[in-house]
């Protein structure tokens, strides 16, 4: 069956414009995460959404960076402002079950560079 | 403050060697381990977990992890290296207060003929 998908899989923009990076979980999945993936970091975790709960934003590194996930399915990550710390590697993962501690299963990631 | 370390940063081997990708972690209580394999352009894949039970865990690919309570660690080991096994390699830890789930920095696996 068709895993988690990303898009754009590239993408490269300028310091100051926004970003919009998309994210189509498994069918049926209700758990949906971001995570950020920086050169020689572990991944860092930006925010969750899990069914019609209200998401868990407590990652999210700071104003500029938004999240949504509409009909309980497909989520988009938006960066406003680029910056060039911005520049990593954004992955998306997905859960059939509730809670952070259950298997994910993870898109090929949308790579970000901030010139 | 819970943390995941892989002391590691990058390892060679020859194939057919065995492998041992070292994890150690820092929580007050037993956590829920993972270990994931990134293969270069793909996402994260899962290749076992510890929960509870048996500390020797079997996973997929022919890896199992074995759960050290006394030294915080959640080493990975194959006993074979295959050339396909080449990857980076993380190690997670689920901290069950809070539903908080934090990554390592990874390993990087080289395999030479």
């Amino acid at each position: 069956g068709a895993g988690v998908s990303q898009s754009p899989s590239n993408k490269v923009t300028e310091k100051g414009k926004d970003v919009e990076l998309r994210c189509d979980p498994i069918s049926g999945h209700t758990a949906l995460y971001w995570y950020r993936q920086s050169l020689g970091q572990g991944l860092e975790f930006l925010i969750y959404f899990q069914g019609n709960s209200a998401p868990d934003k407590s990652g999210l590194p700071s104003d500029r960076f938004s999240a949504e996930r509409t009909g309980g399915s497909v989520s988009t990550l938006t960066i406003q402002r680029t910056q060039q710390e911005d520049s990593a590697v954004y992955l998306c993962a997905s859960s059939p079950l509730s809670g952070r501690l259950n298997e994910q299963f993870f898109g090929p990631g949308t790579r970000l560079t901030v010139l | 403050a819970q943390s995941v370390t892989q002391p590691d940063i990058h390892i060679t081997v020859s194939e057919g060697a065995s492998l041992e990708l070292r994890c150690n972690y820092s929580y007050g209580a037993t956590p829920y381990l993972f270990w994931y394999v990134q293969s270069p352009g793909q996402g994260l894949q899962l290749l076992l977990k510890y929960f509870s039970g048996d500390t020797l865990v079997q996973g997929i690919k022919g890896f199992e992890a074995e759960f050290k309570r006394s030294q915080s660690s959640f080493n990975l080991r194959k006993p074979s290296v295959h050339w396909s096994d080449a990857a980076e390699y993380f190690c997670a830890v689920g901290v069950f207060t809070g539903n908080q789930f934090y990554f390592g920095t990874g390993t990087s696996l080289t395999v030479i003929p």
